[in-house]
This record gives C-alpha cells, sequence and structure tokens, in this order.
C-alpha cells in the first residue's frame, strides 16, 4: 500500500464544478502539502500545513482551499474549477521532526477542466 | 521568477556511462537540496539532498555536488542505467521542511 495516497487519479469536470482532491497517508507526518504541475514546469505549491491547526498559502493558492481534516488527511477544494486549472496535483507529506527531511510524494491526480 | 532552474530540458546517455544533470538557483537564502525522480504516471520520488554545509553527498551510484559561490547543483549517476530513464527536478527550500521551490525537470535517457 502507498504511504500517500490521492484519490481520484483521474477527473474529468466541467467549467464551474466544486471539486474536491483527497490525499490520505499512513507516514505519521504532520507536515502536509498540495503543488500542481503543468506541463513544461516544475511543480509549484499551492497550500501547507504543519499541523491540524495550521494552514498556509502557497506561492498560487488563488481559486483553491484547503482542509486539514486529521493529522493524515488534507483535501484540496477548487470551489469553481476554470480550464486554467487544468493540470497534474501532487500531495506530499513531511516528517518535520528535525533538519533536513525530505518530502514524499503521492501519485498525483490528473484533472481535466472543459 | 523561477529561483530554480534547470537549463536543459533533456539529456540522452549511453548505458554504462555517466549522466550529468544540472541545477542552478539564484536564491542565496536556499540551504537544502534536493533530488527527486519521476517516472510518468508516478509521483516524485526522493533520490538525494544536501544541506549547504555540505558540498558533496554520495549515495550509492549518485552524487550530488553543491557549489555555494556559482549558486550552482549537479547530480552525478554512474554507471547509468536504462532504468534511470526519467524526469529528473532539482528543488530547494529555505530553513528545510518549508515549501519547496523545483525546477522544470530535465528528462533523461539512458539508452542501451
Amino acid at each position: 500500500d502507498a504511504d500517500v495516497t490521492q484519490t481520484p487519479r483521474n477527473r474529468i469536470t466541467k467549467t464551474g464544478k466544486r471539486i474536491m482532491l483527497e490525499c490520505s497517508q499512513t507516514k505519521g507526518h504532520d507536515r502536509m502539502y498540495w503543488y500542481r504541475q503543468d506541463p513544461g514546469l516544475g511543480l509549484r505549491l499551492i497550500y501547507y500545513s504543519f499541523d491540524v491547526k495550521d494552514i498556509n498559502k502557497g506561492e498560487i493558492s488563488d481559486g483553491y482551499s484547503v482542509s486539514r481534516q486529521a493529522q493524515a488527511k488534507f483535501s484540496l477544494s477548487l470551489e469553481s474549477a476554470i480550464p486554467n486549472q487544468t493540470a497534474l496535483y501532487f500531495c506530499a507529506t513531511e516528517a518535520g521532526t528535525g533538519r533536513d527531511q525530505p518530502q514524499h510524494f503521492g501519485d498525483g491526480t490528473r484533472l481535466s477542466i472543459l | 521568477d523561477q529561483q530554480v532552474k534547470q537549463n536543459s530540458p533533456s539529456l540522452s546517455v549511453q548505458e554504462g556511462r555517466i549522466s550529468i544533470l544540472n541545477c542552478d538557483y539564484t536564491n542565496s537564502m536556499f540551504d537544502y537540496f534536493l533530488w527527486y525522480k519521476k517516472y510518468p504516471a508516478e509521483g516524485p520520488t526522493f533520490l538525494i539532498s544536501i544541506s549547504s554545509i555540505k558540498d558533496k553527498n554520495e549515495d550509492g551510484r549518485f552524487t550530488v555536488f553543491l557549489n555555494k559561490s556559482a549558486k550552482h547543483l549537479s547530480l552525478h549517476i554512474v554507471p547509468s542505467q536504462p532504468g534511470d530513464s526519467a524526469v529528473y527536478f532539482c528543488a530547494a527550500s529555505i530553513n528545510s521542511g518549508y515549501a519547496l521551490n523545483f525546477g522544470k525537470g530535465t528528462s533523461l535517457l539512458v539508452t542501451p
């Protein structure tokens, strides 16, 4: 079983719909992140959370919201989807203890907005 | 502005030879650097990292070199194997444990 699980893996939807992407982890990590990747670009940070009561905006948070329901779950919502939010979305976790801890990624959600 | 740059979109290397992937950064506050490897339809997988207090870190066939004065790091893979064919992302952060800044990636193809 994967340590970081993203659902759904693929989603096609229409402009204006509300969409939720879910991420759950079994690593016991405190820190969780949402990134998006566009073709030919690196990953860009949308939101991150260092614990259940902590939510922080990343580089490209406009049009997105998140919810940290528990240590293991971090959801990303698009309130009213638009075509330029078509992208590959990745969730990541990090232990947050000590220095130099890498982030661990899920396999991504491919989202297409028509 | 892209703070982490990978200027080579692709690289092709013969099996058994050395692969060298390069990365430049602009923010002198970065103190933790990582390389991730990504196969199609999978998430990025952590490969190797280096702290700014070091100039080299080695793990098996993978070595990362950091040149702080030039704001440059490189990943060496030797010997290269066909299974190393993937997209490699360079990433950097300030004070580790914060958001990663990623480069655009370099697609490595190792040919038999």
